[in-house]
Parts: C-alpha cells; sequence; structure tokens
C-alpha cells in the first residue's frame, strides 16, 4: 500500500535552516508530482511547494520562495524540502502529498512532521 | 491566485440530518477543454492529515460512502452530507488545482454534531 512517512522536523531558532524528508512507498515514486503543504497550529491547509516527476519543475507559494527549495532523490524513493531563513510563521505541521489523476489532486498523504520555529 | 472561501466556517447539525458546505472561487475553477471542474473536498479528522473524498467536484474517491456528494461547477460549489453520522465529524476543506501544479484550499468549516 502507498505510504509517505515524513520526518526532520523540530524545533528550531528564527534565521536557522531544516530539512524535511518525505520516503514513499508502494507506488512508482519517480512517476509522480511530488507536493509540500503546511498546517499552522489551529489553522487551514497552505500549499507550500511542488516538483514535478522527474525534478525538473519546480513551484513555490510567494510566502516560502527564495527561502525554501524542494527537490526529490528518485533513486532514494524521497523527497525533500529544505527550509533557510525560518520564522516564527513557518510553524506548522509539514505533510507530503502525492499527486494522483491531475497535478495538484493529492490521493495520499503522509502523517505529517511538526516544525517550530522559537527563540 | 484563486482564492477559495468556503461557507460557513463551522456547522452543527443532528444525527441523521443533511449538512451541506459551500465553496466559491474567485474564479472559474472549469477547464474548458475537457469541461472538468478542478475542484476536490477533503475531510481532516483531528490529529490525521486530509483524506480525498471528491474530485473533478462531483466524482467519489473509492471507499467514500455514498451519503457524501458533490455539485457544482464553474465558481460555486457546494460538499452535502446526506445523513450526518457520528463518525463525519470533521474538518472539510475546498481545493482548486485548476491552477496546476500550483493549488490552493478553502478556510475550512468545522463540521459538528449538534
Amino acid at each position: 500500500q502507498v505510504q509517505l512517512v515524513e520526518s526532520g522536523g523540530g524545533v528550531v531558532q528564527p534565521g536557522r535552516s531544516l530539512r524535511l524528508a518525505c520516503a514513499g512507498s508502494g507506488f512508482t515514486f519517480r512517476s509522480y508530482g511530488m507536493h509540500w503543504v503546511r498546517q499552522a497550529p489551529g489553522r487551514g491547509l497552505e500549499w507550500v511547494a511542488v516538483i514535478s516527476d522527474d525534478g525538473s519543475h519546480k513551484y513555490y507559494a510567494d510566502s516560502v520562495k527564495g527561502r525554501f527549495t524542494i527537490s526529490r532523490d528518485n533513486s532514494k524513493n524521497t523527497l525533500y524540502l529544505q527550509m533557510n531563513s525560518l520564522r516564527t510563521e513557518d510553524t506548522a505541521v509539514y505533510y507530503c502529498a502525492k499527486d494522483w489523476a491531475a497535478p495538484g489532486l493529492f490521493d495520499y498523504w503522509g502523517q505529517g512532521t511538526q516544525v517550530t520555529v522559537s527563540s | 491566485d484563486i482564492v477559495m472561501t468556503q461557507s460557513p466556517d463551522s456547522l452543527a447539525v443532528s444525527l441523521g440530518e443533511r449538512a451541506t458546505i459551500n465553496c466559491k472561487s474567485s474564479q472559474s475553477v472549469l477547464y474548458s477543454s475537457n469541461n472538468r471542474d478542478y475542484l476536490a473536498w477533503y475531510q481532516q479528522k483531528p490529529g490525521q492529515p486530509p483524506k480525498l473524498l471528491i474530485y473533478w467536484a462531483s466524482t467519489r474517491q473509492s471507499g467514500v460512502p455514498d451519503r457524501f456528494s458533490g455539485s457544482g461547477s464553474g465558481t460555486d460549489f457546494t460538499l452535502t452530507i446526506s445523513s450526518l453520522q457520528a463518525e463525519d465529524v470533521a474538518v472539510y476543506y475546498c481545493h482548486q488545482y485548476y491552477t496546476t501544479p500550483k493549488c490552493s484550499f478553502g478556510q475550512g468549516t468545522k463540521l459538528e454534531i449538534k
């Protein structure tokens, strides 16, 4: 069965960096675009970034552009999110999600990893 | 950017009664070349990731009970739960993927039992 498992979250000071990972299994990872979506405490869902199946195309939300970098290693079935210059407003649960019938339509999500930016 | 606005923000419905959640997009999400609305609905229970319920505005995902239905086209959409069950307590989000591969979500509607 399809599984997406995030890791790498934690507590970090403002201005510091963190790298999240999402390990995929149960499907042909290299065939699907992958996304990061975040959810601040008590808030709704915010799309963060997407990477195409081969990694050649990447898009970001304005709120993270220039600070976050999405990447993937298809040989390891793993998606990454490098987060630099972190701000308190980046505090959230970060989910990875898999494209399905259309880019941006998600059929599977990971359980999420908590990122807390605090001094 | 397409802004998705849901109403109401919260809703309390008696068990067995109908629940209706609305979603309005700031521009049409109907793609004319294939006549499909790029609109999905997700259900999120506390401590869990979202679960896909409806896509293409009205197609139920495999395994989703038939009491869940989606309707609408263009800019106005509705998620209906025909007979509310206790396990349906959750937050529901509409989601547009018209601006693929980017996308955006509504602010969520919290559904509770009256």
